[in-house]
């Protein structure tokens, strides 16, 4: 079955580390995604990339940080930067094609909890 | 600055009856919206899109509608199901190198009451 697959889906951090968050897709998609989703909010976009070895900042990128060095992959480290790294992380995936609406795909997600 | 709003946090509405689901954007210049479906712990699911030049598309038991004046979509689900309970969101993109970003509302809880 194609899908998404993020692993750990729970992780509990202490204060002042870093810790990443895998992601890995066997769509074939060549867009990935990283969205945060905190209680009673929206999604909001950390990092995306459109292709392997590029990548963009969202509108919270502060904090994290990402790499695309494959297509199935696309980790995100949360670093002791990020100021309240407590929250519910969702990877997403898309196959771009022109024209039409950007349909995205997202795993089950990962809540991390900063104890 | 919340371009795309959901101002219902919740709903409510008796199986078999319509569940109406209302989101209002603020940029005139978004190109498409797509509504998801979110179950709790779980990633969320898309259900249907619209693009700017139209101003109603259907799926099955949903759909959406665009009044651009207005600024302003709605989802349509009927008959309303006890398993279409759950979070929806709403969302808007840019067209080209924009459509990469997608922007959220808050989402809109729906609950159908058997």
């Amino acid at each position: 079955d194609g899908g998404i697959t993020q692993s750990p889906k729970y992780l509990f951090r202490k204060e002042g580390q870093n810790v990443t968050l895998s992601c890995e897709q066997n769509l074939n998609h060549d867009a990935m995604y990283w969205y945060r989703q905190d209680p009673g909010q929206g999604l909001r976009l950390i990092y995306y990339s459109q292709i392997v070895n590029d990548f963009q900042k969202g509108d919270i990128a502060e904090g994290y940080s990402v790499s695309r060095e494959k297509k199935e992959s696309f980790p995100l480290t949360v670093t002791s930067a990020q100021k309240n790294p407590t929250a519910f992380y969702l990877c997403a995936s898309s196959n771009r094609d022109y024209p039409g609406a950007n349909v995205l795909t997202f795993g089950a997600g990962s809540r991390l909890t900063v104890l | 600055d919340q371009q795309v709003k959901q101002n219902s946090p919740s709903l409510s509405v008796q199986e078999g009856r319509i569940s109406i689901l209302n989101c209002d954007y603020t940029n005139s210049m978004f190109d498409y919206f797509l509504w998801y479906k979110k179950y709790p712990a779980e990633g969320p699911t898309f259900l249907i899109s619209i693009s700017s030049i139209k101003d109603k598309n259907e799926d099955g038991r949903f759909t959406v509608f665009l009044n651009k004046s207005a600024k302003h979509l709605s989802l349509h689900i009927v008959p309303s199901q006890p398993g279409d309970s759950a979070v929806y969101f709403c969302a808007a993109s840019l067209s080209g190198a924009g459509s990469y970003q997608l922007t959220f509302g808050k989402g809109t809880k729906l609950s159908v009451i058997p």
